[in-house]
């Protein structure tokens, strides 16, 4: 299994400011995964963040809005640019591990933006 | 794109009664894995069936794929107050851009005790 610190676990921010998200694991890992969940809603996958490439966003997401660093196999970074009330939201950082490569999550970043 | 559609939405049970969650995909499936999220936890890794027709159980949850490996279910025997969260089902596609995991919206699940 992994483990995955992120942090902040919430923040409440002013519109118009950036917020950087970081989430690091316990192991060596290949990909990790952003994802972005409204309340109520389901998981939205933002990104995949590989080590020593550009990351890669899925529809819907750009890397002015929401870019990505991974500087090394063990952390990564997010940060929501140029913020504004609708996204608020619940960010979470994940990677693939065991033999169903199953998904392992971070604890969240509970975002507010007024 | 890959859809993955879930239902329902909510559900409220008492404590005892039982609980099933069904997940649709659009396309056919390589795989399909469960999730829990506890309220204001993060998601949690349950089971992943791969076979047509698989169906897989952990003490009173049972887990099936369909034969045409497009849909899922999740039976809770006897709900307890443990089982409370949202479950999620999450469809991995067939290859390609499409292997990553798509997540349904999920059933939030309250048991009344």
């Amino acid at each position: 299994s992994a483990v995955i610190s992120q942090k902040p676990s919430r923040d409440i921010c002013q519109r118009g400011t950036s917020l950087t998200i970081q989430c690091q694991v316990d192991s060596q890992v290949t990909m990790m995964f952003w994802y972005r969940q409204q309340p109520g809603q389901s998981l939205t996958l933002i990104a995949t963040a590989n080590q020593g490439s550009e990351a890669t966003y899925e529809s819907g997401f750009v890397i002015d809005k929401f870019p990505i660093s991974r500087p090394n196999l063990t952390f990564s970074t997010l940060t929501v640019s140029n913020m504004s009330p609708e996204d608020s939201s619940i960010y979470l950082c994940s990677v693939e591990g065991g033999t169903n490569e199953k998904l392992f999550f971070g604890s969240g970043t509970q975002l507010s933006v007024l | 794109g890959q859809q993955v559609m879930q239902i329902p939405q909510y559900q409220h049970v008492q404590e005892g009664e039982d609980f099933t969650t069904y997940c649709n995909s659009s396309t056919t499936l390589s795989n399909i894995q469960w999730y829990k999220q506890r309220p204001g936890g993060h998601p949690v890794f349950l089971i992943q069936l791969v076979k047509s027709g698989e169906v897989k159980k952990q003490k009173r949850l049972t887990f099936q794929f369909g034969e045409a490996k497009k849909n899922s279910s999740l039976h809770i025997t006897a709900t307890q107050t443990t089982d409370v969260g949202t479950y999620f089902c999450a469809g991995r596609g067939s290859g390609g851009s499409n292997y990553k995991l798509t997540f349904g919206k999920g059933t939030l699940l309250t048991v009344n005790p």
